[in-house]
């Protein structure tokens, strides 16, 4: 088993769609959570921070479920913008950053 | 933007040739990584360094070292390439961010493909 599991997709969503990703998590040690985003032939980019409360930033929604070690990523409104490769990055309190392998996104017109 | 470069950026070499990935950063950072990214794989953590000539092994690590020699450059060495080491490998650096959180900041990624 993957210590961070992502649905590959693709997901493909209409503009203005609600689209929502999960990610599962194996180590109940993990301390931080994030969502990256990579566009194709780029480099992973920070999307945000997930926090035990929930948080958001404009249009995206992260949430991390610690009971169920379930983090999500909600997107409203999506943009063509949005379409990417999203990755579920699992830290524990050392070095060891897990990257889930992502899931891709394509909003269509 | 963290500042991160990477040098080559693309670079087809010969089975059994020494290759040479540079990571250059501008700000000082502590922490600098080296992952390799595979399709359905994500990133991987190569080797890792919290301080100059300080560094350690991350998960995937045979058949690669790494030096640190000045806190800009993070060097990462293939000592005889082999064609499962055809990849894109990314640098990291780690900084605090607003939330007390290390984030980790990638240059644009080297392509290394070994014939």
């Amino acid at each position: 088993r993957k210590e961070v599991e992502q649905d590959p997709g693709p997901f493909n969503v209409p503009e203005g769609a609600t689209v929502a990703f999960n990610c599962t998590y194996s180590n109940s040690a993990s301390q931080s959570f994030f969502w990256y985003r990579q566009d194709c032939r780029k480099e992973p980019k920070l999307l945000m921070s997930v926090y035990s409360s929930g948080n958001e930033d404009g249009r995206f929604t992260a949430q991390l479920n610690r009971a169920s070690q379930y983090i999500s990523l909600l997107i409203r409104d999506s943009k063509l913008s949005d379409s990417a490769t999203y990755l579920c990055v699992v830290r524990d309190g050392g070095f060891k950053t897990i990257f889930g392998a992502g899931t891709r996104l394509f909003v269509k017109a | 933007d963290a500042g991160i470069t990477q040098s080559p950026r693309h670079k087809v070499t010969e089975t059994g040739t020494p290759v040479t990935l540079r990571c250059h950063q501008t700000e000082n950072h502590r922490y600098m990584y080296w992952y390799r990214q595979d399709p359905g794989h994500g990133l991987r953590l190569i080797h890792y360094s919290y301080g100059v000539k300080d560094t350690d092994k991350g998960e995937v690590s045979d058949g690669y070292s790494v030096s640190r020699s000045k806190t800009e450059d993070f060097l990462l060495t293939l000592e005889s390439a082999t064609s499962s080491q055809t990849s894109v490998y990314f640098c990291a650096i780690s900084e605090q961010g607003t939330s007390g959180r290390y984030e980790q900041y990638f240059g644009p990624g080297t392509r290394l493909t070994v014939t």
